[in-house]
């Protein structure tokens, strides 16, 4: 079966350090790969995602970047983070193959606060 | 484009009562929809899904939906609900094929359940 793997569950970093989340699944191959973030008491924005190994589209101009280095393996960074990059940060996957019937499958999420 | 508009921001129920959670999309085309339950800290875990089969979807946890075109509905009901039911609750609908990686997100609805 898939699984999806993220880390760290939760970080509290100061502003202006730098910033890496990873994500990685397993039990599929060369799935559609997903960074979104969750506000407190908002919706989910969508940051990142990525179709294929080192094929990232962004969805809004931010403090933020992703990567694919591998097939199952998505990373969440920044250089310098900010006051307004506090949030619950989810990654998620979705099967490639009739994709267009395909659920989004999250993992726990990452809670951030920056200080 | 593709949009989804949760009716309610928030329903409070008494534990063992029905529950009731409204969404309405619009699709140029014959949608693929999810509902998805998030419990606090917690990624966004797949109830549902309909995907062009039965009308009436059963899921998770005694949830079950019914997509009604006519109205371009997609409730969530629950005949009963459960303490372990309090959590909030997205409507979700899959993008058409042509662009086929970005998924449309309602706004949620948090639920609470009374003792």
């Amino acid at each position: 079966s898939q699984t999806i793997h993220q880390w760290p569950a939760t970080l509290v970093q100061p502003v202006g350090s730098p910033l890496s989340l990873e994500c990685t699944v397993e039990g599929t191959s060369n799935p559609n790969l997903y960074w979104y973030r969750q506000a407190a008491g908002r919706g989910l924005q969508l940051l990142f995602y990525s179709v294929g190994i080192g094929q990232i589209s962004s969805e809004v101009p931010q403090n933020l970047s992703a990567s694919r280095p591998q097939d199952r393996q998505f990373i969440l960074s920044s250089k310098k983070l900010l006051l307004s990059d506090s949030g619950f940060y989810l990654c998620a996957w979705r099967a490639v193959l009739s994709s267009y019937n395909s659920p989004l499958h999250f993992g726990n999420g990452t809670r951030l606060t920056v200080t | 484009a593709q949009s989804v508009t949760q009716l309610d921001s928030h329903v409070s129920v008494s534990e063992g009562t029905p529950v009731l959670l409204r969404c309405n999309y619009s699709s140029s085309y014959s949608p693929s929809l999810f509902w998805y339950v998030q419990h606090p800290n917690k990624g966004l875990q797949l109830l549902l899904k309909y995907t062009s089969a039965a009308t009436l979807v059963k899921g998770i946890n005694g949830f079950e939906a019914e997509f009604k075109k006519s109205e371009t509905s997609f409730h969530l009901t629950k005949p009963s609900a459960h303490m372990s039911d309090a959590a909030e609750y997205f409507c979700v609908v899959s993008p058409l094929p042509s662009n086929d990686y970005k998924l449309s997100f309602g706004a949620g609805t948090t639920v609470t359940v009374r003792a």
